[in-house]
């Protein structure tokens, strides 16, 4: 079965500086990878999604990701953080796929991202 | 299109009582998804529906749940006799056929309780 691991639990970064949230991912085949940001009490927005094709994927709000088969990971990248970035981040695979489409993912456990002024 | 509504968006309640949750998918999905996280975890799949049909449901989803989307269209989640340990964010989620390439939309969520 698929499976998602997010290393860090939490992640403190200042105020325009750079951020890496790192996903490994496991999974035979080539996997449908997502990452999702999630601001408290509220539900999850996609942030971006790799399913094939370049291996640098541009999301909203600056992020970006790197698919790296060989590393098996996935990760979340934005060059200058805003103190409105301060989230939980989730990355996620999918599940499995049956009838010709997807039906659901499997998440990790999520990120903390904390910013510092 | 308003996006995946769920309502309540919070419901306190007491142990062993029953609670119902709905979520209304956007209007041309037609895969409809609960998830339930709880504090500090990913969110995690309880069951999944095509259309009107339940295709799979979870391990976590135990007999005291049951869920269902009778015309295909909006979706319940009932929770009989709750426990303490009901107590978490549940989620619902839509998409199309083709929900790899235009991902899955999610709701706010309903934040539940139990006391």
């Amino acid at each position: 079965a698929q499976s998602v691991t997010q290393p860090d639990i939490h992640i403190t970064v200042s105020e325009g500086a750079s951020l890496e949230l790192r996903c490994n991912y496991s999974y035979g085949a080539t996997p449908y990878l997502f990452w999702y940001v999630q601001s408290p009490g509220q539900g999850l927005q996609l942030l971006l999604k790799y399913f094939s094709g370049d291996t640098l994927v541009q999301g909203i709000k600056g992020f970006e990701a790197e698919f790296k088969r060989s590393q098996s990971s996935f990760n979340l990248r934005k060059p200058s953080v805003h103190w409105s970035d301060a989230a939980e981040y989730f990355c996620a695979v999918v599940k499995s796929y049956s009838g010709g489409g997807a039906d659901g993912l499997t998440f990790g456990k999520g990120t903390h991202l904390i910013i510092q002024p | 299109d308003t996006g995946v509504s769920q309502d309540p968006r919070h419901k306190i309640t007491k142990r062993g009582q029953n609670v119902t949750f709905r979520c209304d998918p956007i209007s041309e999905h037609n895969r409809l998804y609960w998830y339930r996280q709880t504090l500090g975890q990913g969110p995690e799949f309880l069951t999944y529906f095509q259309n009107e049909a339940q295709l799979e449901k979870s391990r976590l989803l135990s007999d005291r749940f049951s869920a269902e989307r009778p015309k295909g269209s909006f979706s319940t989640l009932e929770i009989q006799r709750t426990e303490q340990g009901d107590s978490a964010m549940y989620l619902c989620a839509s998409s199309t056929r083709t929900g790899l390439i235009y991902g899955y939309t999610f709701g706010s969520g309903t934040r539940l309780t139990v006391v």
